[in-house]
């Protein structure tokens, strides 16, 4: 089993719709991420979370929000997804223990038509 | 603040050539420093990462980078290109102690490598 797992891999929804992208991990790692990947754009951090209590907004949080069920959850909501959310959207984890890089899951590809 | 930028949104070699792809970063404090391979429908994997200790590091894959202060730089580069080297690369930075940005990677826009045989 993945150590940083997300589902679903590929959605298809509608303009409007609410959707929700979920992330999970085996790694027992404190904190955890959402990024979304663009052509020509990287990835870019929607919402981090250091612990269970702490979550916080990245540079791109506008039209999400996010909730970390537990220390090993951490899921993104789009409430009303638009078509310029389309995108690759990565979850990372990573260990205050131990600073040097992030584990990430294999992505949820999203189109909002 | 902390930023990242990639020159060169593609390069393309071919095989046996030099592969370089460069990284220049910005950083209020001293980074860690971070490239990261994407291969096509895959997730991110680590090639190597600079954490203030050796100014050449070695990754996988043959893979290696120079952190240069002066430079703000911390270019890749691998000898003699393959052609399993083809795909996306990610340099990152995030800086190696405390403040808001503290624990935060910060990607570039990615370099798409093309190796031809």
């Amino acid at each position: 089993d993945a150590d940083v797992t997300q589902t679903p891999r590929n959605r298809i929804t509608k303009t409007g719709k609410r959707i929700m992208l979920e992330c999970s991990q085996t790694k027992g790692h404190d904190r955890m991420y959402w990024y979304r990947q663009d052509p020509g754009l990287g990835l870019r951090l929607i919402y981090y979370s250091f612990d269970v209590k702490d979550i916080n907004k990245g540079e791109i949080s506008d039209g999400y929000s996010v909730s970390r069920q537990a220390q090993a959850k951490f899921s993104l909501s789009l409430e009303s997804a638009i078509p310029n959310q389309t995108a690759l959207y990565f979850c990372a984890t990573s260990d205050y223990r131990a600073p040097y890089g992030y584990t990430f899951g294999s992505g949820t590809r999203l189109t909002v038509v | 603040a902390q930023s990242v930028t990639q020159l060169g949104s593609h390069v393309s070699v071919s095989e046996g050539a030099l592969v370089l792809l460069r990284c220049n970063y910005s950083s209020s404090v001293p980074p860690y420093l971070f490239w990261y391979v994407q291969y096509p429908n895959q997730g991110l994997q680590l090639l190597l990462k600079y954490t203030s200790a050796a100014t050449l590091v070695k990754g996988i894959n043959g893979f290696e980078a120079e952190f240069k202060k002066s430079e703000t730089s911390f270019h890749l580069t691998k000898p003699s290109a393959h052609m399993s080297d083809a795909a996306e690369y990610f340099c990152a930075v995030r800086p190696n102690a405390g403040g808001t940005s503290y624990g935060k990677l910060t990607f570039g826009q990615g370099t798409i490598l093309t190796v031809h045989p």
